[in-house]
Parts: structure tokens; C-alpha cells; sequence
């Protein structure tokens, strides 16, 4: 199974500063990492697909970046709707496997 | 508008069973894998189980598998989360999920909370 292991766990932050999120994975998942926005009470949601690319209606602030065993998601410029917990998966093998997640709070 | 509703959570005994719904509408349902996801209370996310389109592949986390049972309902747009003997650690909110070409969600059910206890 692989591990991916998420960091910090917790993100004190500004509206308007940058937010750079980690995501490390036990072995190789080449490109297939996927990261997720989540807010009280609500499902999941999709925000970047194979390590780098935004899915559909997600804001340009939003980047990833990496392969192989190492996986950043960035926020450019926090916006107050941008606070919220961020979890990345795999889908290289099975099992699938998500991170343990990073909250983001306002500072 | 891809639509994914659940039902069929709620109190179980230890031991007891209980099947999980997810109507899918919106899209061609037999043309995607579909997934459970859970959970646990102010916990993270877990991947419980896969079915692949025509439901002949399944995928279970070792957590789960042997008590577990992922089917689906081409006909009716329907896939089933069935959960024979559950233990309290499986109390969590689960979520149907509309797999991506590569195992991926875009798209996820409401939720449905599932405790376990007696």
C-alpha cells in the first residue's frame, strides 16, 4: 500500500498570502496524484487532476506541481473561501490511498 | 448535471447489516466505474471499494474486504454499498463517488452517516 503523507497539518494563514501544501508518497506514483478541497459538512471537491492540471471551474490560483514521490499544491493569494482541509490521493495502484490532510485556517 | 443520491444510512448493530444506495443521473452510468469512499468522524478519507463498469472488477480495502459487498444496478442507474457484520470502527459518513477514466473523483454523493453501535 502506498502512504502519502501530507504537510504541515494544519496552515495559519492571511487572506492574500500563499499557501504551499505537501504531499510526499512512499513510492513512485508517477503523475497519478489528485488533490481535493473539502469544507464542514460537505463532499469533497475535485481541484487538480494527474499532479498538474485544474479540473473543470477551478480558479487559476490553484496550481500543482511534481511526480514520482513529491506533490505541491499551491494557492496563490488565499481567498476567504480558500480556507477549508486539502487532501491529495492516488491512483497509480490499488489500494487507493489519501493523504491525511492539511487544514487550512485563517491566522 | 451529473447528480449522485444516497440513502440507506443510519444506526446498525454490531454485527447487524445494512445496504447503502446511490442513484446516478446526468450521464451514461454504465460508462464509469463507481467507488465508495468513507469517512469516520473528524477523521480523513478513506477508498472502501471500486466496481468497474459492467461490475464484473471489484476493489475492496483490505479494512473491509470479506465483509463488504460493492454491486450495481445498470438498468436502474444504481450502484450498492452492502456491509455484513460492521464493526464500530466502521461508523463514518460514506460517500458514492463517479470514478474517472483513471480512478479519480469528480463527482460524489451527499454523504450518508452510518453508526455502528448497539
Amino acid at each position: 500500500e502506498i502512504v502519502l503523507t501530507q504537510s504541515p497539518a494544519t496552515l495559519s494563514l492571511s487572506p492574500g498570502e500563499r499557501a504551499t501544501l505537501s504531499c510526499r508518497a512512499s513510492q513512485s506514483v508517477r503523475s497519478y496524484l489528485v488533490w481535493y478541497q473539502q469544507k464542514p459538512g460537505q463532499a469533497p471537491r475535485l481541484l487538480i487532476y494527474d499532479a498538474s492540471n485544474r479540473a473543470t471551474g477551478v480558479p487559476a490560483r490553484f496550481s500543482g506541481s511534481g511526480s514520482g514521490t513529491d506533490f505541491t499544491l499551491t494557492i496563490s493569494s488565499l481567498e476567504p473561501e480558500d480556507f477549508a482541509v486539502y487532501y491529495c490521493q492516488h491512483h497509480s495502484s490499488w489500494p487507493l490511498t489519501f493523504g491525511g490532510g492539511t487544514k487550512v485556517e485563517i491566522k | 448535471e451529473v447528480h449522485l443520491l444516497q440513502s440507506g444510512g443510519g444506526l446498525v448493530q454490531p454485527g447487524g447489516s445494512l445496504r447503502l444506495s446511490c442513484a446516478a443521473s446526468g450521464f451514461t452510468f454504465r460508462m464509469y466505474g463507481m467507488d465508495w469512499i468513507r469517512q469516520a468522524p473528524g477523521k480523513g478519507l478513506e477508498w472502501v471499494s471500486s466496481i468497474s463498469r459492467g461490475g464484473t472488477d471489484t476493489y475492496y480495502a483490505d479494512s473491509v474486504k470479506g465483509r463488504f459487498t460493492i454491486s450495481r444496478d445498470n438498468s436502474k442507474n444504481m450502484v450498492f454499498l452492502h456491509m455484513h457484520g460492521p464493526r464500530a470502527e466502521d461508523t463514518a459518513v460514506y460517500f458514492c463517488a463517479r470514478s474517472e477514466t483513471r480512478d479519480f473523483f469528480a463527482y460524489w454523493g451527499q454523504g450518508a452517516l452510518v453508526t455502528v453501535s448497539s
